[in-house]
């Protein structure tokens, strides 16, 4: 596979923080990004996308930024609960339905009350 | 939004026996699926691209003999670990995008544990 098995790092955030996480992507044709989320044993749930003509964008309590400069993404997520606490992948493809979508190494968010 | 439905979401099985994974999407159609395989602790690795109607493409170093793909339908894709050992027991999740739909992002199946004992 294309994706790096590394072990997961840890952010660790009291409530209410602000969180940032981050991901490099290792594609510069890649144009579409994505952030998901997963809870343990389930599958990964959508949170944020972004195409490679904005460099931010916003959602209910997230935000996106994109540097394709340096292929960076990040995800800011505001006033953290502990319901956020799970391990956040970004994913990166080229548009079109029938293109891959290759996940980053992924970071565990856990929130302390 | 699309739904994913993946079964069974966990299976035991005995060495030297194959196992059947089932991926489905719900609600819309979906011409190309995708495979991950996921250890503890680590990122969801692609194993291969389903191709309905046509062979499956793997990643590098995936054993096409190994993990069986069909994809028959429009709507359904299945994986089979065949003579299944212990080293493949890991958490498998398939994804789907809808082509109706350009530049969306792939929805998942809530992945297959899979024990080999």
């Amino acid at each position: 596979g294309e994706s790096v098995g590394l072990h997961l790092p840890t952010l660790s955030v009291q409530e209410g923080d602000n969180s940032i996480i981050n991901c490099a992507y290792s594609n510069s044709a890649s144009d579409y990004f994505i952030w998901y989320k997963q809870e343990s044993g389930k599958g990964p749930q959508f949170i944020i996308d972004i195409r490679s003509n904005m460099d931010k964008r916003q959602g209910q309590r997230v935000t996106v930024l994109l540097n394709k400069t340096v292929k960076h993404l990040s995800l800011q997520i505001a006033a953290t609960q502990p319901g956020d606490s799970a391990v956040y992948f970004c994913a990166e493809t080229i548009s079109g339905g029938y293109n891959k979508l290759i996940f980053g190494a992924g970071t565990r968010l856990a929130v302390h009350p | 939004g699309a739904v994913v439905s993946q079964h069974p979401s966990w299976v035991i099985c005995k060495s030297g026996t194959s196992v059947k994974i089932e991926c489905r999407s719900l609600d819309f159609q979906a011409t190309t699926m995708f495979w991950y395989r996921q250890f503890p602790k680590q990122s969801l690795m692609l194993m291969a691209t389903s191709n309905e109607g046509s062979k499956a493409t793997y990643e590098q170093g995936v054993e096409k003999d190994k993990f069986l793909i069909n994809h028959a339908s429009l709507t359904l894709s299945t994986l089979t670990v065949t003579s299944a050992h212990p080293e493949d027991s890991s958490f498998y999740i398939c994804s789907a995008r809808d082509q109706g739909r350009m530049n969306t992002e792939a929805f998942f199946g809530q992945g297959t544990r899979l024990t080999v004992v």
